[in-house]
């Protein structure tokens, strides 16, 4: 069993709409969550973090974070064309040194 | 700049050839990750740093690859003898260990992407 997950997609929503992305880990003492947007080509740019329980909201962006049920959330409200993107999910763990570990990412695409 | 830099973002070798690829984190950071990723995968671990110690090296990582750290700076990676399966895109990212063990934000250089011919 993978350690991350996430779904690989395409999600496709329509310009305006709230995208929703969904992550899931293994719980073996995970630590710190991270969300990071890579566009074609390009290397991964960090979007948000989170460390504990509940919403951390940044702009457009909301992540949310459940421990119990081991899942991470990023919320993408008025989304825009160009945020399509590929989102990675990365999760630390106490037991691995703190080394980030990638789910394999979900491909958005917003249409105008 | 105080970002996190690569260089080179492009290399092209024959198979068999050695390549070496050098990444200057953030200055303050004291931790430097290097990954791999190939298309529609994620950023797959190789090895870590923190500060001149190498903590962890991957199961990924054969014994072609070879990484340093010698003064807690830049870093290089190493392919010997490249084969064919190892064009991808070579990441760099940086971070900073608080202490405590709680682990910063880290942050991506640009990548370089080699291609074995």
């Amino acid at each position: 069993q993978k350690e991350v997950e996430q779904n690989s997609g395409p999600l496709s929503v329509p310009e305006g709409a709230i995208a929703s992305l969904n992550c899931t880990y293994s719980d073996r003492g995970s630590q710190s969550f991270f969300w990071y947007r890579q566009y074609s080509g390009k290397s991964p740019e960090l979007i948000m973090s989170i460390y504990s329980n509940g919403d951390k909201e940044d702009g457009r962006f909301t992540a949310q974070l459940n421990k119990a049920s081991q899942y991470v959330s990023l919320l993408i409200r008025d989304s825009q064309p160009s945020d399509s993107a590929t989102y990675l999910c990365a999760v630390t763990f106490y037991n691995q040194g703190g080394k980030l570990i990638f789910g394999q990412g979900t491909e958005l695409s917003v249409k105008p | 700049d105080t970002g996190v830099s690569q260089d080179p973002r492009h290399k092209i070798t024959k198979r068999g050839q050695n390549v070496t690829f050098r990444c200057d984190p953030i200055s303050e950071h004291n931790r430097l990750y290097w990954y791999r990723q190939t298309l529609g995968q994620g950023p797959e671990f190789l090895t870590y740093f923190q500060n001149e110690a190498q903590l962890e090296k991957s199961r990924l990582l054969s014994d072609r690859f070879s990484a340093e750290r010698p003064k807690g700076s830049f870093s290089t990676l190493e392919i010997q003898r490249t084969e064919q399966g190892d064009s991808a895109m070579y990441l760099c990212a940086s971070s900073l260990i608080l202490t405590g063990g709680l682990n910063t934000e880290a942050f991506f250089g640009q990548g370089t992407r080699l291609t074995v011919v």
